[in-house]
């Protein structure tokens, strides 16, 4: 199975700063259709995980653009250009690419 | 709107069964491939099972095969996740998700708590 590393685990950020997550995966998600099928997730306490980016930079519906999704060759990288105390959660990236899917650790963040 | 939800979650007994449903609504559900996600308490997410759109094909994590069956009624817009042989490791909130490899449609989840 393909491995997800998720770091780091917390991130402690200040409300208006930046913060990055990182993603790195065990082998290519290059699929053969051309895609790259890394997803990252939001799961804010007590919700259902909510899909934030698709296909590694892709924002889904109503997500606001200050997160943003990249790659560079099996690392992969959510950012969050100016924190808001509603990003406060866990943050989990996934590959679809190849059987089973895989989930990473996960990432809490949280407001100094 | 675009809606999962899930239930049949419960409390049974170690090597008890239960099955799970997911109602669907919003969309053709026939037209998409369904997967069942865990987590427990505290822990992260795990991919449990997922069906193609005519239910011809299922996959499982290995430490539920043989144990779980994945099905659908794609003319009642619904997905089942049948657990036999629980054990107190499949304890978790189960979600059941839409499209395996992108997951973007989640329910509420639903709660199985296996303990004696």
């Amino acid at each position: 199975d393909v491995v997800m590393t998720q770091s780091p685990l917390s991130l402690p950020v200040t409300l208006g700063q930046p913060a990055s997550i990182s993603c790195r995966s065990s082998q290519s998600l290059g699929h053969s259709d051309g895609n790259t099928y890394l997803n990252w997730f939001q799961q804010r306490p007590g919700q259902s995980p909510r899909r934030l980016i698709y296909k590694v930079s892709n924002r889904d519906s109503g997500v606001p653009d200050r997160f943003s999704g990249s790659a560079s060759g099996t690392d992969f990288t959510l950012k969050i250009s100016r924190v808001e105390a509603e990003d406060v959660g866990v943050y989990y990236c996934m590959q679809g690419t190849h059987w089973p899917p895989t989930f990473g650790g996960g990432t809490k963040v949280e407001i100094k | 709107e675009v809606q999962l939800v899930e239930s049949g979650g419960g409390l049974v007994q170690p090597g008890g069964s239960l099955r799970l449903s997911c109602a669907a609504s919003g969309f053709t559900f026939s037209n998409y491939h369904m997967a069942w996600v865990r987590q427990a308490a505290g822990k992260g997410l795990e991919w449990v099972a997922n069906i193609n759109h005519d239910g011809s094909d299922q996959y499982f994590v290995d430490s539920v095969k043989g144990r779980f069956t994945i099905s659908r009624d794609n003319a009642k817009s619904s997905l089942y996740l049948q657990m036999n042989s629980l054990r107190i490791e499949d304890t978790a909130v189960y979600y059941c998700a839409r499209d395996p490899r992108a997951l973007p449609i989640w329910g509420q989840g639903t709660v199985v708590t296996v303990s004696s």
